[in-house]
């Protein structure tokens, strides 16, 4: 059981690139979600999932996109990457959604 | 809209004393709250949770914390801290609306323990 895997650990890219953050759980949970945590700010949501099919924006979607085909997996696309989405990405899975949320080991993100 | 409060950035205490870390919430009827933990470069991990029932919720590693409703507060506390003990602590909070439910972090306190 890994629980909540992301990859990669770290990346650097330039300005106007785009990339995909993989996001993995094997708890067979409902919901995903993706934040990003800036120093001082706590962390942010980007977007969620409730089930395969079906996400929603949160708080700071500009920027991003996602999809949910699986069950399992949860990507968060950037697409033409900015400095301001530099930051620490994690994604968090939960089974129901007042449960504790359990979190994967962050993708450090640098564009530049 | 939903909020948190961490006022303190930095909570220094001696190993052996007890320890509080700060939370108020603003939250729009019954709030669901929690406490998450993060260690150098790791992801969060949660420490306790209050949904409802007694105002005082036990976790793990020996932490606890009391919902204070009248208060809008939350605070996070240990009768005897630990070095290891030292980590970024997060506050959070959301309102269960019957289909997804997102949560409201603060913005974080860092625990320094030492000897």
């Amino acid at each position: 059981n890994a629980g909540v895997t992301q990859t990669p650990k770290f990346r650097i890219l330039k300005i106007g690139q785009s990339m995909t953050l993989q996001c993995a759980q094997d708890m067979n949970h409902n919901y995903m979600y993706w934040y990003r945590q800036d120093p001082g700010m706590g962390l942010k949501l980007i977007y969620y999932s409730v089930g395969a099919g079906i996400t929603d924006k949160g708080e700071v979607p500009n920027g991003y996109n996602v999809s949910r085909s699986t069950t399992e997996d949860f990507p968060l696309r950037l697409e033409l990457a900015a400095p301001s989405q530099t930051s620490v990405y994690f994604c968090a899975s939960t089974k129901q959604g007042v449960d504790e949320q359990y979190f994967g080991p962050g993708t450090r993100l640098t564009v530049t | 809209a939903q909020s948190v409060a961490q006022p303190e950035d930095q909570v220094n205490v001696a190993e052996g004393n007890p320890l509080t870390v700060k939370c108020t919430y603003s939250v729009s009827g019954n709030p669901y709250l929690f406490w998450y933990v993060q260690y150098p470069n790791r992801g969060l991990q949660f420490l306790l949770k209050y949904i409802t029932g007694d105002n005082l919720v036990k976790g793990s590693y020996g932490f606890e914390a009391e919902f204070n409703k009248s208060q809008t507060s939350f605070p996070l506390k240990k009768p005897s801290a630990l070095v290891s003990d030292s980590a970024l602590y997060f506050c959070a909070a959301q309102r269960y609306t019957g289909t997804a439910s997102k949560l409201t972090f603060g913005t974080g306190t860092r625990l320094q323990v030492t000897l």
